[in-house]
């Protein structure tokens, strides 16, 4: 079956733009996270929904990313007035519910982000 | 908080040698553990998982760890490297109640 779909794979933005990362997860996941990883770093965890409602963003940086998930598949991340530390790939996971399944995650390709 | 740690940033073995990729944790409470792998420009893979059920986990493509509490470290392993498994290995801990948290990754060279 199709695994987790993240768009675009590439994006080059301006300091100081509005960007939008999007995650398909796999169908029937209700667990969706969000991860940053810098280059030669492991990924770090941004946020976590579970259904519609994030269940924790405590890793979020700050007030200029955000995340949704309004129907509970798909999630957009977004990240206002770019900064070029904002530079990384972001990764998407999804998971059946939580401790169900051992927290197992299935994780996107990533969106690469670029911002000059 | 927990939290993980990689010893070797780089690791190179030779083709059809072992495979020795270690990883500590720090925890009050009893860990998930997992191991993922990463091919350049790709996603995480799930090699293993330690889910308090058998301390000796076994995964996919021949890798194996052992979940150690009186040494918290859950180091991975496989008996024979071959080209294919070159790639960036990252350890992860999960606690309920608490995020993810994955270490800064090994990098995995198999040399011919």
């Amino acid at each position: 079956g199709a695994g987790v779909s993240q768009t675009p794979s590439n994006k080059v933005t301006e300091k100081g733009k509005y960007v939008e990362l999007r995650c398909d997860p796999i169908s029937g996941h209700t667990a969706l996270y969000w991860y940053r990883q810098s280059l030669g770093q492991g990924p770090e965890f941004l946020i976590y929904f579970q259904g519609t409602g994030a269940a924790d963003d405590s890793g979020l940086p700050n007030d200029r990313f955000f995340a949704v998930r309004p129907e509970g598949s798909v999630s957009t991340l977004k990240i206002q007035r770019t900064e070029r530390g904002d530079s990384a790939v972001y990764l998407c996971a999804s998971s059946l519910t939580g401790a169900s399944n051992n927290y197992e995650q299935y994780f996107g390709p990533g969106t690469r982000l670029t911002v000059t | 908080a927990q939290s993980v740690t990689q010893l070797g940033s780089h690791v190179s073995v030779s083709e059809g040698a072992l495979v020795l990729l270690r990883c500590n944790y720090s925890s009050s409470v009893p860990p998930y553990l997992f191991w993922y792998v990463q091919y350049p420009n790709q996603g995480l893979q799930l090699l293993l998982k330690y889910t308090s059920a058998a301390t000796l986990v076994k995964g996919i493509n021949g890798f194996e760890a052992e979940f150690k509490k009186s040494e918290t470290s859950f180091h991975l392993t496989k008996p024979s490297a071959h080209m294919s498994d070159a790639a960036e290995y990252f350890c992860a801990v999960k606690i309920y109640g608490q995020n993810f948290v994955f270490g800064p990754g090994t990098r995995l060279s198999v040399l011919p």
